[in-house]
């Protein structure tokens, strides 16, 4: 069966330190990968993703950047953070057919402060 | 350009029926899915809809009209359980990107 890992569950960074979230699935090849933020009480803002390694859109610009180095795994960095920044950050994954759904892994809190 | 809409927030009853509509504007559609995502924690799949029609599963039972850019949720014999947030979600035409709504809280009162 599959399954997708994200850590940490939760960071307190300050303003102006750098970010390195990771994000593993395992079970399944060449998955459609994402990265999405949710502001306290808001939905949720898709920020970057992949179909393939190396291959990453992205749909807000923004200081985050993403890479996927290998199959299945994805990365959301920052050089400098800002207040801004702060929120729920989710990866997720999906097959590549028309019915396939979105799987999210637990979430990383992020705090900048 | 990409709009789908909810209502913010619903009240209901412990026992009763509950129905959260979603309406959308998107430049493809290749589905819609529903997800509950309770507080702090990630979303999870409750339903998908294709085509038109309504789609049961237990409980909970989705509705889709395409040609209305229309979908509602409905939530039977409610349980404290179920209050959270309820997402509303569209695949685009090329397969690629899911849109979500702002999702409806959903508070189930005693």
């Amino acid at each position: 069966s599959q399954t997708i890992h994200q850590w940490p569950a939760t960071l307190v960074q300050p303003v102006g330190s750098p970010l390195s979230l990771e994000c593993t699935v395992e079970g399944t090849s060449n998955p459609n990968l994402y990265w999405y933020r949710q502001a306290a009480g808001r939905g949720l803002q898709l920020l970057f993703y992949s179909v393939g390694i190396g291959q990453i859109s992205s749909e807000v610009p923004q200081n985050l950047s993403a890479s996927r180095p290998q199959d299945r795994q994805f990365i959301l960095s920052s050089k400098k953070l800002l207040l801004s920044d702060s929120g729920f950050y989710l990866c997720a994954w999906s097959g590549t057919g028309g019915s396939e759904k979105l799987f999210f892994g637990s979430g990383t809190q992020l705090s900048v402060l | 350009g990409q709009n789908i809409d909810q209502p913010t927030e619903m009240t209901a009853t412990e026992g009763a029926i509950v129905q959260i509509n979603c309406t959308y504007q998107t430049s493809g559609f290749n589905g819609l899915f529903w997800y509950q995502q309770h507080a702090g924690e990630a979303p999870t799949f409750l339903s998908y809809n294709v085509l038109d029609g309504l789609e049961e599963k237990g409980r909970f039972s989705s509705f889709l009209s395409r040609s209305k850019g229309y979908s509602y949720l409905l939530l039977k014999e409610l349980q404290m359980k179920d209050s959270a947030s309820y997402l509303c979600a569209v695949r685009d035409n090329y397969g690629q990107n899911f849109v979500f709504g702002p999702g409806t809280r959903l508070s189930v009162l005693p």
